[in-house]
């Protein structure tokens, strides 16, 4: 089945240390986004890729980096420059031309 | 800047009332306007508007969407207690970006 994996689902780091979280997609979708999610909150735009090779920033993007050299791949590397990192990370998927969003089922990042 | 403003941002109510949830929005070439609620993990597809004045059902849920006033509502009729969830409001944004901009979300807790 078609679909958006993330990985890991749950992420125990130090504080000081990078971490990557993996989003791969089977949908051939062009567009892929992360966001970011603090408990009780919505979702903040942290990068987003709409070609290989290109992505933007999103709203929160400092202390965060991505790299987007397959179309099926978006992993997002959080830094120790991220002040507050632990939260909770959505992965997100459009088909150009299309309206509807596919959601990974998330990761749960905790940093102590 | 696109914003997508989500009202109320928390709601608590008791099973059997009834709600309306808020989204207005300034999204740069608005294609569509997009509704999901979040339990725990991933947010789930609800409703996808694209055009003024037609409502949009699923059982106790519906929406509609008012481009002139650039406002959509969410209501749910004889709230249940499963009915409790964070609901976020996006917009997609069209002529070749493909941002989508999310609303805070409304949290809504129903009661017995």
């Amino acid at each position: 089945d078609g679909g958006i994996t993330q990985s890991p689902k749950y992420l125990f780091r130090k504080e000081g240390q990078n971490v990557t979280l993996s989003c791969e997609q089977n949908l051939n979708h062009d567009a892929m986004y992360w966001y970011r999610q603090d408990p009780g909150q919505g979702l903040r735009l942290i990068y987003y890729s709409q070609i290989v090779n290109d992505f933007q920033k999103g709203d929160i993007a400092e202390g965060y980096s991505v790299s987007r050299e397959k179309k099926e791949s978006f992993p997002l590397t959080v830094t120790s420059a991220q002040k507050n990192p632990t939260a909770f990370y959505l992965c997100a998927s459009l088909r150009s031309s299309g309206n509807t969003i596919y959601f990974g089922e998330g990761s749960w990042l905790t940093v102590v | 800047e696109d914003k997508v403003v989500q009202s109320p941002l928390s709601l608590v109510v008791h099973e059997g009332d009834t709600v309306t949830l808020n989204c207005s929005y300034e999204v740069t070439n608005f294609r569509s306007l997009l509704w999901y609620k979040q339990e725990k993990k991933a947010p789930t597809f609800l409703f996808m508007l694209t055009s003024s004045g037609i409502e949009k059902k699923s059982g106790r849920l519906s929406s509609i969407l008012d481009k002139k006033e650039l406002f959509s509502i969410l209501n749910i009729t004889a709230t249940q207690t499963g009915d409790s969830a964070i609901y976020l409001c996006a917009g997609p944004q069209g002529g070749g970006s493909e941002k989508l901009v999310f609303g805070k979300g409304t949290k809504l807790t129903v009661n017995p």
